[in-house]
């Protein structure tokens, strides 16, 4: 198969704190993987790509400072919303390219919700 | 600018009839298209994909039609039921730079 296990499911932070989330690809090695944000009612906006070992690349309008990714390893991707406020809430979701594209398709995971109080 | 546009925003169905979901895209460039079906607060579950070598690809209830020289896909469920009833994104890709953007969906409603 081709999983992708993203963590946590939720979450609810106050202003001004940090919130990481992760994505692991489970049965996989992803060496890029994706992160999507999704506003109520809206598409699927795609943040920025995630590199194993080398800088992530942010699509235009989204603040690295504000995003940072981390793709230390073959499996695992996190994105780090840091000095969260409320208009950072929302729902966060990752993705990889599986292997077997034409089965799987680029693969997601189950999302983040993130509220900030 | 967007490049992958799902211009109704929302289909009803009667239960047992066909139902046809249409994407347009813009850059040529993309080579490879997904459909994927979403639930709220769910991740996107992938239902299937075409290359742009292919004008069709079908899987079981499931058939994406690709035309090219309209940059034009579509999504054809027949028969549609009523657990088909969710938010319906198509993706467009380019193999090469791994990048995937997606449409603004389109709702789907099947009627029992």
């Amino acid at each position: 198969g081709a999983v992708v296990s993203q963590h946590p499911s939720w979450v609810i932070c106050k202003s001004g704190t940090s919130v990481k989330i992760e994505c692991r690809s489970l049965d996989f090695q992803a060496t890029t993987m994706f992160w999507y944000r999704q506003f109520p009612k809206q598409s699927l906006m795609l943040m920025a790509t995630s590199n194993e070992g080398s800088k992530a690349t942010y699509e235009q309008g989204v603040e690295k400072d504000k995003f940072l990714i981390n793709h230390a390893s073959l499996t695992l991707s996190t994105l780090t919303v840091t000095s969260a406020h409320p208009e950072d809430s929302s729902f966060y979701i990752c993705s990889a390219r599986a292997p077997d594209l034409a089965r799987y398709g680029y693969t997601f995971g189950s999302g983040t919700r993130l509220t900030v109080v | 600018d967007q490049q992958v546009k799902q211009n109704s925003p929302s289909l009803s169905v009667q239960e047992g009839r066909i139902s046809i979901l249409n994407c347009d895209y813009t850059n040529s460039m993309f080579d490879y298209f997904l459909w994927y079906k979403k639930y709220p607060a769910e991740g996107p579950t992938f239902l299937i994909s075409i290359s742009s070598i292919k004008d069709k690809n079908e899987d079981g209830r499931f058939t994406v039609f690709l035309n090219k020289s309209a940059k034009h896909l579509s999504l054809h469920i027949v028969p549609s039921q009523p657990g088909d009833s969710a938010v319906y994104f198509c993706a467009a890709a380019n193999t090469g730079g791994f990048k995937t953007i997606f449409g603004a969906g389109t709702r789907l409603f099947v009627k029992a």
